[in-house]
């Protein structure tokens, strides 16, 4: 089954503990994101990788950190969460970097820092 | 001028009934206007999308309504259902950036 698949789906953690959501797909995309989403803002990208070791900045990277060293693996890091991080995480991929595709999303990761 | 203005932030609709979602734009380069759904413990999933070479856009009970003149674009569910309860977000888009810029989404739920 073609898939994004986020681990893990609900994570608690406490403030400064480095962490890291794993982010994998298995369509052979090129196209990677990743998302946050807060009541009432949506969805503000945080970083994309239009394919291996090309990655960028989105909308809102400060604290979060990413890599792309294989194809299907994006995964995102935290290396001093806080509680403002606290949010509920997707990421997305697309066949291209153009949008007409679609993205595919994952199930999401719910990340709490106290 | 890239936002994305999204309302109502949610809506009751009974079943049956029709359910409308708007969406107004600035940025004039926008060429590409996809909507969203998003069901409890799920990530979003594209549901229908319109270009502006055309005015509407219809998949079974999905319809999207656009107005390139208001830069406003719509999304209008007939015969809503219950299984259509979900947040429901727009975008638009360029050709040449392949940045999605997201409305806020709006919490659609339809009574029995």
């Amino acid at each position: 089954e073609a898939q994004v698949t986020q681990n893990p789906r609900y994570l608690i953690t406490v403030t400064g503990k480095k962490l890291t959501v794993t982010c994998s797909q298995n369509m052979n995309h090129e196209y990677m994101s990743w998302y946050r989403q807060d009541p009432g803002l949506g969805l503000r990208q945080i970083y994309y990788s239009m394919n291996v070791e090309v990655t960028d900045k989105g909308d809102v990277p400060e604290g979060y950190k990413v890599s792309r060293k294989e194809k299907r693996n994006f995964p995102l890091i935290l290396e001093s969460p806080s509680p403002n991080q606290t949010s509920l995480y997707f990421c997305a991929s697309s066949l291209t970097q153009g949008v007409n595709y679609g993205y595919t999303f994952g199930s999401g990761t719910r990340l709490t820092v106290v | 001028q890239q936002q994305v203005k999204q309302s109502p932030q949610s809506l009751i609709v009974q079943k049956g009934g029709i359910s409308i979602i708007n969406c107004a734009y600035e940025n004039t380069a926008f060429d590409y206007f996809p909507w969203y759904q998003q069901f409890p413990g799920k990530g979003p999933a594209l549901l229908i999308a319109i270009r502006p070479d055309v005015s509407e856009k219809k998949e079974g009970r999905f319809t999207i309504s656009f107005n390139k003149s208001a830069k406003q674009f719509s999304l209008h569910i007939m015969d809503s259902q219950p299984g259509d309860s979900a947040t429901y977000f727009c975008a638009a888009s360029m050709d040449s950036n392949y940045q999605l810029i997201w409305g806020a989404g709006t919490k659609l739920i339809i009574k029995p």
